[in-house]
């Protein structure tokens, strides 16, 4: 199965909002609200940011929320801040419990 | 606080065996999906396959002919093995715990493996 869609980058300056979309098929994205959402900064492994479309665990901040609409789901991050400066990924469920990741998008916070 | 520690060679020769270890602690190996995702350097994850204490195993299509999972429950620990590598295999391997759901959380801090001669 082929990688999730991701726009390669997205920017936004201190306290607007940046929205990163997650582009699939309707094997996956569009059948299951199983996405989830990863933020990684350089040389670290990534963290957890929304599971099940638009759940966020705890210690995750609601500056992040998640939500789909067909076979996208989008990840909008509110009041940008400089630490929000990251790489961001995509997950979905495909079927036959196999996962598979987005291409990844790097924010830049101006 | 589950925590999670790969360990294993930083170099392989190629078409020799990848051989990755998870050791899991804090926290039971029982009724979770663990997981194995990988990055090639400057690039995006890559999901591996994952592994469950029922037998439940599930790879990527993509890898499947080359890679094993195992657990250990007595250990606390999960295994990763990929057989014939080439320098496309060349990654940081993580190690996580798999929800049903799918997400993974948390992960371990990765290990760069290199597929040199």
């Amino acid at each position: 199965q082929s990688a999730l869609t991701q726009p390669p980058s997205a920017s936004g300056s201190p306290g607007q909002s940046v929205t990163i979309s997650c582009t699939g098929t309707s094997s996956d994205v569009g059948r299951y609200n199983y996405v989830s959402w990863y933020q990684q900064h350089p040389g670290k492994a990534p963290k957890l940011l929304i599971y099940e479309v638009a759940n966020r665990p705890s210690g995750v901040p609601d500056r992040f929320s998640g939500s789909k609409s067909g076979n996208t789901a989008s990840l909008t991050v509110s009041g940008l801040q400089a630490e929000d400066e990251a790489d961001y990924y995509c997950s979905s469920y495909t079927f036959s419990n196999i996962f598979v990741f987005g291409t990844g998008t790097q924010v830049t916070v101006l | 606080q589950v925590h999670l520690q790969e360990s294993g060679p930083g170099l392989v020769k190629p078409s020799e065996t990848l051989s990755l270890t998870c050791t899991v602690s804090g926290g039971s190996i029982s009724r979770y999906y663990w997981t194995w995702i990988r990055q090639p350097p400057g690039k995006g994850l890559e999901w591996i396959g994952n592994i469950h204490d029922s037998g439940i195993i599930n790879y990527n299509p993509s890898l499947k002919s080359r890679v094993t999972l195992s657990v250990d429950t007595s250990k606390n620990q999960f295994s990763l093995n990929v057989r014939a590598v080439t320098a496309a295999d060349t990654a940081v391997y993580y190690c996580a715990r798999g929800w049903s759901s799918g997400c993974a959380d948390p992960w371990g801090q990765g290990t760069l493996v290199t597929v040199s001669s």
